[in-house]
């Protein structure tokens, strides 16, 4: 059965101040890993796609990483509007290769 | 395209009682996917979609849960004799099919049920 945990469960930080987050997985055979960020009340929003370790994607302050056991956002300078929820979650291939196993995610949160 | 449209946002009912929950998907999107989310928890899958095919039900998909998809457009999700642990976050998403890379789903805002 695929699983996919993240830590740390929430993090704190301060306007300015660098951190990743992390993601484990396990599945069986990996057709992609994506992080979605999630605001109170509402849906997941996609971020990134990654297929293959060593794999690399950026958007503004965000950078997600792949190896072939776990994945890792690093947040560059947050901003408060970076404080959300960061979900992570496994494609397999193979025969369920629509849906996505997702992590419990990391609340992060940034101060001013 | 104004995305994926869920309704009603919020819904209050009481033990017992039925509820009906929409989604309008993506126009050119042929794959529907309802969630489940917990406080704390990550999105759990419930059922699949192809065109109007129910492919996929989860085993958390109780008897009093029931999805359709007709003509493989909107589709409705009921929960009969509702229970207070049914209260969650119900997410559609959907999503085009691919036949090579991953495949990106696209959530709506979501439907809140509170059973008191």
């Amino acid at each position: 059965e695929d699983q996919v945990t993240q830590s740390p469960e929430a993090l704190r930080l301060q306007e300015g101040e660098s951190s990743s987050l992390n993601c484990s997985y396990t599945v069986s055979g990996l057709r992609g890993l994506f992080w979605y960020r999630q605001d109170p009340g509402k849906g997941p929003e996609f971020l990134f796609t990654l297929y293959s370790a060593g794999e690399e994607k950026e958007k503004e302050r965000l950078k997600a990483t792949l190896t072939k056991k776990e994945s890792f956002l690093h947040i560059t300078a947050p901003k408060p509007e970076d404080s959300a929820t960061y979900l992570c979650a496994v494609q397999a291939s193979g025969g369920s290769n629509y849906k996505l196993t997702f992590g419990k995610g990391t609340l992060l949160t940034v101060n001013p | 395209d104004t995305g994926v449209s869920q309704n009603p946002r919020h819904k209050i009912t009481k033990r017992g009682q039925n509820v009906t929950f929409r989604c309008d998907p993506i126009s050119e999107h042929n794959r529907l996917y309802w969630y489940r989310q917990t406080l704390g928890q990550g999105p759990e899958f419930l059922t699949y979609f192809q065109n109007e095919a129910q492919l996929e039900k989860s085993r958390l998909l109780s008897d009093r849960f029931s999805a359709e998809r007709p003509k493989g457009s909107f589709s409705t999700l009921e929960i009969q004799r509702t229970e207070q642990g049914d209260s969650a976050m119900y997410l559609c998403a959907s999503s085009a099919r691919k036949p090579t890379g991953a495949n990106v789903l696209t959530f709506g805002a979501g439907s809140r049920l509170t059973v008191l």
